[in-house]
């Protein structure tokens, strides 16, 4: 069984560009959601993606966009960068739609400049 | 072993201890829990979860409690050693977990250090 899977690990954008996350699910797993870390924080949630469609989203601007493709990888993109987009962004899969052990990906270190 | 009431950022122990890490949570809706531990530079590794309908659930040297009354939540570590130290968070949600599109809402972290 293959766990989560996100590239790359580490990613380093100037303000005002435009990044693309990815991560794969757990084998067995078709529903996958994003959360964003700050240093010191929480992971907070950013959306949730099942069946190939958003499903739930937290307090994040529209610029946080996402995908869901047929064998259920996904993409997180943010679109103009800001200074506070620097963090651990962090994936995580499970089954049909829950939270149910929600197994996570190692993230993606975004620092922004 | 170690313990403490409420919840604070850093607990330290000895090796061999048993640590206790509380979590208090603040939705009184919520009925799935789950703890995790995070090491430095990784994402946080599932452990132990607990629906509300328990009060006490163990795993390999882990005990969660779950004290509805009071939303308050606490992982046993029994025997600490020094792979423990890490940030350990609690997480809590809705509808037993199943419900689609729902957030897991993390509280605060507790960082454990595990002298030898």
């Amino acid at each position: 069984e293959t766990g989560v899977t996100q590239s790359p690990t580490h990613l380093i954008k100037t303000r005002g560009q435009q990044v693309t996350l990815r991560c794969s699910s757990q084998s067995g797993h078709n529903t996958v959601s994003w959360y964003q870390q700050a240093l010191g924080q929480g992971p907070q949630f950013i959306f949730q993606y099942y069946r190939e469609e958003e499903n739930g989203r937290g307090n994040f601007p529209p610029r946080f966009s996402g995908l869901q493709f047929p064998n259920y990888s996904s993409e997180l993109n943010v679109n103009a960068l800001e200074l506070d987009d620097s963090a651990l962004y962090l994936c995580a899969s499970s089954r049909d739609g829950g939270n149910e052990k929600l197994f996570f990906g190692s993230g993606t270190q975004l620092s922004v400049l | 072993g170690e313990s403490v009431g409420l919840h604070l950022p850093t607990l330290s122990v000895q090796e061999g201890d048993n640590s206790i890490i509380n979590c208090a949570y603040s939705n009184s809706a919520s009925d799935y829990f789950i703890w995790y531990k995070q090491e430095s530079g990784k994402g946080p590794q599932f452990i132990i979860d607990i629906r509300s309908n328990m009060d006490k659930r163990q795993g390999q040297r882990v005990t969660v409690l779950l004290n509805k009354t009071v939303k308050h939540l606490s992982l046993q570590i029994a025997a600490t050693q020094p792979g423990d130290s890490a940030v350990y968070f609690c997480a809590e949600n809705t509808q037993g977990g199943g419900q689609a599109g729902t957030a897991l809402i993390f509280g605060k972290g507790t960082t454990l250090s595990v002298s030898s």
